[in-house]
């Protein structure tokens, strides 16, 4: 089975300064198709999730441009180019092995 | 607007029985892959469980394979979970989510509570 494992911040994080988490792969994550479906995700205290960025680096409607992924192979990175406070909760990569989802295990973000 | 709503958690013992169901709306619920995932106190996300868009492909994470569920009613828009023999380990809140066409979990609902315990 696919790990993936997340890095780790800084705590507590500076407001207005950029934060990167980084997601590694146990194995390539390219599918069967060719693409990389590596999404992050932002889980606020007592929220569900939400969807920040789908397929490595497609960040959704509504999701502030300070947010950027990137990545190939096995070695993945959320982007945060300025913290605000609002930022704060739990990333966590996730990647479609079909036809379930794997997560990384969190990076929690405090300030 | 999507949403997704989430009902039947409650507190049961070990070796119980608990229907989730999750309700869908504003989008076409038929077309989407559906899963449930669930979360352990203070832990990460496991997805314990996925049905294709119409009903013919299942899968089961394999601590629950042989005693969860998954079904769906796409008339009325409607996902369900079915779980027995539940563990003190099945503990957690669940989450209905829906999967986009880029294969990401877009959507997720509120959650419902299962708490296992005697």
């Amino acid at each position: 089975d696919i790990v993936m494992t997340q890095s780790s911040l800084p705590s507590p994080v500076t407001l207005g300064q950029p934060a990167s988490i980084s997601c590694r792969s146990s194995e390539s994550l390219v599918d069967i198709d060719g693409n990389i479906y590596l999404s992050w995700l932002h889980q606020r205290p007592g929220q569900p999730p939400r969807l920040l960025i789908n397929k490595v680096s497609n960040r959704l409607s509504g999701v502030p441009d300070r947010f950027s992924g990137s990545g190939a192979g096995t070695d993945f990175t959320l982007k945060i180019s300025r913290v605000t406070a609002e930022d704060v909760g739990v990333y966590y990569c996730m990647l479609c092995t079909h036809p379930t989802w794997t997560f990384g295990q969190g990076t929690k973000v405090e300030i | 607007e999507v949403q997704l709503v989430e009902s039947g958690g409650a507190l049961v013992q070990p070796g119980g029985s608990l229907r989730l169901s999750c309700v869908a709306s504003g989008f076409t619920f038929g077309a989407y892959w559906m899963s449930w995932v669930r979360q352990a106190p203070g832990k990460g996300l496991q997805c314990v469980a996925t049905m294709s868009s119409h009903g013919d492909k299942k899968f089961y994470e394999d601590s629950v394979q042989g005693r969860f569920t998954i079904s769906r009613n796409n008339s009325q828009n409607s996902l369900y979970l079915q779980m027995d023999r539940l563990r003190a380990e099945d503990t957690a809140v669940y989450y209905c989510v829906r999967a986009d066409s880029l294969w990401a979990l877009d959507f997720w609902g509120q959650g419902a509570q299962v708490t296992v315990s005697s």
